[in-house]
């Protein structure tokens, strides 16, 4: 069975501090690993998966298959990161997404 | 980019009615639609997936019953909740998915269904 994993349900930093949100996934083939976020009353919205390999809004995740996990990194947080962050997986070639509980980020001045 | 919308996005019922929830993809044709269940400050379960103009996969422990889902065309999901009960109260969340974007989920707002 696929299980994703996030160890913390809140996560507190300063602004400008560095932010490491957790990831672990249970999977016995190839996955395919994403973050979601969801701002204060707004929609889940992709931030990105692992396949593009890309920084969106200063975020970057790893994939990790020896340590199986895809954590979320951002050297210096900023006030309109905090929000709710879900880790995602899926099966490649498949549509189906398993989530995380989610961590939630806040980011003081 | 894509959008998915959802109507109504609350909803009150009497215990023992039933609700429509739709979930609409507005600007591209959705293969496939997915809907979510979210209890307060916890994660989305999904409870099943819909390929249009074939019946429902639910996930295990959900009620297809209970939970009718519709999917009749590319652009249109409706998840009824029958026999609506306090327990039933929760946010529903629908998702479309398309082919050529791999496995890339667009989310609409949500629904909040209160059962008093």
């Amino acid at each position: 069975a696929q299980r994703v994993t996030q160890p913390e349900k809140l996560l507190s930093v300063f602004k400008g501090a560095p932010v490491e949100l957790k990831c672990n996934y249970s999977y016995s083939g190839s996955p395919e690993l994403f973050w979601y976020v969801q701002y204060s009353r707004q929609r889940l919205q992709l931030l990105l998966r692992h396949i593009s390999r890309e920084s969106i809004k200063g975020f970057t995740a790893d994939l990790n298959k020896g340590e199986t996990s895809f954590h979320l990194k951002k050297p210096f947080a900023q006030e309109e990161d905090s929000a709710m962050y879900y880790c995602a997986l899926s099966g490649v070639g498949y549509s189906t997404l398993t989530f995380g509980k989610g961590t939630m980020l806040l980011v003081s001045p | 980019g894509a959008v998915v919308s959802q109507h109504p996005s609350w909803v009150i019922c009497k215990s023992g009615t039933s609700v429509k929830i739709e979930c609409r993809s507005l600007d591209f044709q959705a293969t496939t639609m997915f809907w979510y269940r979210q209890f307060p400050k916890q994660s989305l379960m999904l409870m099943a997936t819909s390929n249009e103009g074939s019946k429902a996969t639910y996930e295990q422990g959900v009620e297809k019953d209970k939970f009718l889902i519709n999917h009749a065309s590319l652009t249109l999901s409706t998840l009824t909740v029958t026999s609506a009960h306090p327990e039933d109260s929760s946010f529903y969340i629908c998702s479309a998915g398309t082919k050529g974007v791999h496995n890339e989920q667009f989310f609409g707002p949500g629904t909040r269904l209160t059962v008093l």
